[in-house]
């Protein structure tokens, strides 16, 4: 069975820092690219960074760029998300995604985790 | 970047009657490399993930009843619930892997009991 498990979520001042973890199992984890996906509290589904499948290629949203960073651990297989400098409008709920295979960074998200909150605020 | 625009935002339903959402996309999303529409679309209840309903457009994903089915082509799409569940009621987005890794979703339509 798949399995996604987010972890590292909380509350953070605005400017500080957070790095969430994802931990995922049922499947040979460096055979897929993985993303993490944000959804700001009664929002809709916003797309925040991506991983290539050894981590060689990662993509970021214009609205992160520059403050977050994701690396994998295949070893451990593990996704992660630095998130540094962090503002208000990051507050969201922070998904980890498997993508379907295909090109670099995969296709359509065939497998989600729960979610880690992450509350920027004072 | 692609937008993708559904309509309607928000849909209310019988029960065993027949549900539509649009999602359209600024531009084509036809893959020349694989002859296929780069259209996912996804359900999300309340407090869960969302779930994979259906990818090229129109194929099913493993396991999703058959009551859903996606249609379309170019810039044009449909998700189609052909009789309503009470099960269904959730928020369903679409989205473009087109522009890889540069994924978008639509804002989400919320479908409901009528």
């Amino acid at each position: 069975e798949v399995q996604l498990v987010e972890s590292g979520g909380g509350l953070v001042q605005p400017g500080g820092s957070l790095r969430l973890s994802c931990s995922v199992s049922g499947f040979i984890f460096n055979d897929f690219a993985m993303q993490w996906v944000r959804q700001a509290p009664g929002k809709g589904l916003e797309y925040v960074s991506a991983s290539s499948t050894y981590g060689e290629s990662t993509n970021y949203a214009d609205s992160v760029k520059g403050r977050f960073t994701i690396s994998r651990d295949n070893s451990k297989n593990t996704l992660y998300l630095q998130m540094r400098s962090l503002r208000v409008e990051d507050t969201a709920l922070y998904f980890c995604v498997r993508a379907a295979r295909g090109y670099s960074y995969g296709f359509y998200f065939d497998y989600w985790g729960q979610g880690a909150l992450v509350t920027v605020s004072s | 970047d692609i937008v993708m625009t559904q309509s309607p935002d928000s849909l209310a339903v019988s029960l065993g009657a027949r549900a539509t959402i649009n999602c359209k996309s600024s531009r084509s999303v036809l893959s020349r490399s694989y002859n296929k529409n780069s259209v996912a679309w996804y359900q999300q209840k309340p407090g869960q993930p969302p779930k994979l309903l259906i990818y090229w457009a129109s194929t099913r994903e493993s396991g999703v009843p058959d009551r859903f089915s996606g249609s379309g082509s170019g810039t044009d799409f449909t998700l189609t619930i052909s009789s309503l569940q009470a099960d269904d009621v959730a928020v369903y987005y679409c989205q473009q892997y087109y522009s890889t890794p540069l994924y978008t979703f639509g804002q989400g339509t919320k479908l409901e009991i009528k």
